[in-house]
């Protein structure tokens, strides 16, 4: 069964600090990953989607890694801002050999940015 | 631009009352997801649908049903909502795999906040 962790829960730095956050899963037979943010109260914004033919993918300030072999992501954020401040939940989605497309998710780590 | 809606931010309803939430994308995804967040617990997923009525059961499945009668519309009813039904609910679309194999991000809409007194 595949399992999503992600390390720490939370976490707090002060702002223009670089910051990395982890995922990992336990089977690496997937199809892809995604990284996602939830703002307080409200839903999912996709930031990143890695295939698992990829090494990593960037956008902006964010970069984000996959290691399939050893089960792990990380994301990388440069020069974090006060408006960084959110849940980072990561994603798999997991081979099942079939059609469907679902994701199993990781719990999130809670990230706040001090101005 | 990608589009999620779901009809209502904030749900309060009674124990026993029949419960309907909806969704509809604007993006003529194929499939489409119904997912609740718990604290500690995570998002799971309830129900998905890959084609106008069709369903399948996700991992919690219990308690609830699904309606998909147009593509863009998916609906969550609850028959009999009870408090441990209180949660976020999140409804999310995707593209099906074999006309987009190596882009099928799941877009995600703002979420539905259910109590359930």
């Amino acid at each position: 069964k595949q399992e999503v962790t992600q390390i720490p829960a939370a976490l707090s730095v002060p702002e223009g600090e670089n910051l990395v956050l982890n995922c990992s899963f336990t089977d690496s037979a997937i199809y892809n990953l995604q990284w996602f943010r939830q703002d307080p109260g409200k839903g999912l914004t996709s930031l990143l989607l890695i295939q698992s033919s990829q090494r990593e993918q960037t956008s902006g300030r964010l970069n984000a890694s996959l290691d399939k072999s050893s089960g792990r992501s990380t994301l990388y954020i440069a020069a974090s801002q006060p408006g960084d401040s959110a849940t980072y939940l990561c994603a798999v989605r997991h081979r099942t050999g079939g059609a469907t497309n679902k994701l199993i998710f990781g719990t999130g780590t809670l990230l706040a940015v001090q101005p | 631009d990608v589009k999620v809606t779901q009809s209502s931010r904030y749900l309060v309803k009674r124990t026993g009352e029949k419960v309907f939430l909806e969704c509809v994308q604007d993006m003529d995804h194929e499939n489409m997801f119904w997912y609740r967040q718990d604290p500690g617990l995570g998002l799971r997923l309830i129900y998905f649908s890959y084609d106008v009525k069709m369903k399948e059961k996700g991992d919690i499945p219990e308690g609830y049903s699904v309606s998909r009668e147009k593509k863009e519309r998916f609906s969550l009813i609850l028959e009999s909502a009870s408090t441990n039904q209180t949660s976020m609910y999140l409804c999310a679309s995707s593209q099906t795999s074999g006309r987009a194999p190596l882009n099928n991000e799941q877009f995600f809409g703002p979420g539905t906040r259910l109590t359930v007194l």
